[in-house]
Order: structure tokens, then sequence, then C-alpha cells
């Protein structure tokens, strides 16, 4: 049974360009949930995602972030026009539905830099 | 909103050396505490989950507590490949959402 698979595993931005990072979840999982880590702060929740709809996005900056999950194919978090801030580790986890509160499990993360 | 506080922040250990790692939380109607081991360049790994004060789980050389207030993760007689950063987290009240401490970097010396 394959884990949470995150692609790409490195992400290199110049400012101003799109990011695109993708996410699998754990077969028969249909949440998913992202979150950030900044260097030598905690991990921050961003988003929380089921099958084509957004339960809550309260972690998730206003403007250029966008997260979606098809009814087809991995969760996909964009982040457009890319900063320096942006600069992080990216993970993405997953839980099947019906799971009792959050036992999620992470994949590896994307880490963008933006240069 | 929900706070996580985990110490120390860095834990250096000799091996076969038992400590605790310590995660004090406030958080309205827990529904859960987490703990996740991270290794460098990785993502989370799962631990343990617990519900209510006074449940305690087990796994190999670890084994997480809770109370009212905050949550401990013994370690006994540690090994060199225990060495990683232990999270924690909670989630509360309505959110699905995890919460999580900053960590404690746990180095076990051989």
């Amino acid at each position: 049974n394959a884990g949470v698979m995150q692609n790409p595993r490195h992400l290199v931005r110049r400012r101003g360009q799109e990011a695109r990072l993708r996410c699998s979840p754990m077969k028969g999982h249909s949440h998913v949930y992202w979150y950030r880590q900044l260097p030598e702060e905690g991990l921050k929740f961003m988003v929380y995602l089921q099958k084509e709809n957004i339960i809550d996005e309260s972690g998730m900056p206003k403007e250029r972030f966008s997260a979606e999950f098809p009814k087809e194919g991995p969760s996909i978090l964009r982040i457009q026009q890319v900063v320096r801030g942006d600069s992080a580790a990216y993970f993405c986890a997953s839980s099947p539905p019906g799971s009792r509160d959050t036992e999620a499990f992470f994949g590896q993360g994307t880490r963008l830099t933006v240069v | 909103e929900d706070q996580v506080t985990q110490s120390p922040e860095a834990l250096r250990l000799q091996e076969g050396e038992s400590s605790s790692l310590n995660c004090s939380y406030t958080v309205s109607g827990l529904r859960g505490l987490f703990w996740y081991r991270q290794d460098p360049g990785k993502g989370p790994e799962f631990l343990f989950t617990l519900y209510s004060a006074g449940e305690e789980k087990e796994k190999e050389r670890l084994k997480a507590t809770l109370t009212k207030k905050e949550s401990f993760l013994h370690i006994t007689a540690p090994k060199p490949e225990d060495s990683a950063t232990y999270l924690c987290a909670v989630s509360g009240g309505s959110n699905y959402k995890l919460t999580f401490g900053k960590g404690t970097l746990l180095t076990v010396n051989p």
C-alpha cells in the first residue's frame, strides 16, 4: 500500500513564476490536508479538502494561493507569482473517510525554493 | 486558538539513557493529541494518537501518556536510530486541522 505521494520533491522557481505542487493520497483516503513548514517554525495548517470540495481554507493566504482536489487525479496546491517568502517545505497529508479525528499520514513533502 | 508548546527544544542523550519529552497544550474540546517523528528532509511519521486523559500507548521504546494539560513521550533505553525531531499536535472542537508544536530535536549518541 503506497503512502502519500508528493511531487516534485524539490522545486525551484524564480520570483513571479507559478508553482504547482501535487499530492496523491493513500489508497482509499478521501481527505487531504496541506501544511507548510517554514525554517525554524512548526508545521502550519493551510487547507483541508475532500473530493471536489474545500472544507476549510482558513490557514491559506487569501491571495496567490489556491488548492483543489478533483474527482479524478491528485490534489494540487497552486501558488501564483511566487515571492521569496514562499520558500518552505509543503506537506500533504491524507486520512480515510470516517476516520476518528485526524489520524493523518504525511507525504515526504515538496521543498520550494524561490530565487 | 489552540496552542502547543514542546520542551525541551533540543535534547542530547547517551545510548541507553532514558528520558521524557513534554508537550503542553491548550485546546477547546480535545479531539485528539498526536505524536509524530520527523527525520531530516522527510515528512512526519505517525506514532500515536491519544484521545482522553489517562490514556497511554506504547511502541517499542516509546510510550506516550496524556493528562488534561500535557502529554509526555517517554523514551526508554534509546538507541542512535531514535535520533529525530519529535512533533506533538492537537485537534480540537469542530476543527479537523492539526496544530503543531515546534518539536523537540532528540540526538542519541552511541
